[in-house]
């Protein structure tokens, strides 16, 4: 959707492992957002970055969660000592208008 | 807190039959609505967005907004086996706001 590329696009990590999930939008989209899926629910918002700035970082469940997009463009989802309830899809999502459409996802099982 | 609402189903409809799928939203703020369908092991993908009361026709699909009840639906005419997935309704107001999702529904058309 909208051109947006993530990798992996599986991972399986130890407990304890630290992962990076990388986002690679169209170049020019300025809003960027990632989103969480477990098994069963409804994407649920992480953060969101307009270019470079980190605008709302609300959604990070702990302190493990980190993200990034220095130069505005590609972006980074880092996971910290993953658990097993980190398990779930991740999903990179830009705006196109007023309509988000998201990448392919990157699901994570930890093990 | 934003709150997105949908009956978890499986709910089931016959080929060919009209799938009827509902959506209660907690903002009465709220201006921007969609629709999303999610295959099996794949991101969601954008059906229809509506923005005022009264209904949106495209092509097999129309979704419904009754602000005043904060209602939102989606019917799907002449269903097809291949509308089986499930349904993800969402409510946002764009930038910084992202998207509030319900769970879903899991559609099921049966041949």
């Amino acid at each position: 959707g909208a051109g947006v590329s993530q990798s992996p696009r599986y991972k399986v990590a130890k407990r304890g492992q630290d992962v990076a999930l990388r986002c690679d939008p169209i170049s020019g989209h300025v809003s960027l957002f990632w989103y969480q899926q477990a098994l069963g629910q409804g994407p649920e918002f992480l953060t969101y970055f307009q270019n470079e700035a980190q605008l709302d970082k609300s959604g990070l469940p702990s302190d493990r969660f980190f993200a990034e997009r220095p130069e505005g463009s590609v972006s980074t989802l880092k996971i910290q000592r993953t658990q097993q309830e980190d398990s779930a899809v991740y999903l990179c999502a830009t705006e196109v208008g007023n309509t988000i459409y998201f990448g392919e996802g990157s699901w994570l099982t930890v093990v | 807190q934003k709150e997105v609402e949908q009956n978890s189903g499986p709910l089931s409809v016959p080929e060919g039959a009209i799938a009827s799928l509902n959506c209660t939203y907690s903002d009465r703020g709220s201006q921007s609505f969609f629709w999303y369908r999610q295959y099996s092991g794949k991101s969601p993908e954008l059906i229809m967005f509506i923005y005022s009361n009264g209904d949106k026709e495209d092509g097999r699909f129309t979704a419904q907004l009754n602000k005043a009840s904060q209602y939102v639906s989606l019917l799907i005419r002449d269903s097809q086996p291949s509308d089986s997935a499930t349904y993800l309704c969402a409510e946002g107001g764009g930038g910084a706001d992202g998207l509030t999702f319900g769970k879903g529904t899991h559609l099921i058309i049966q041949p």
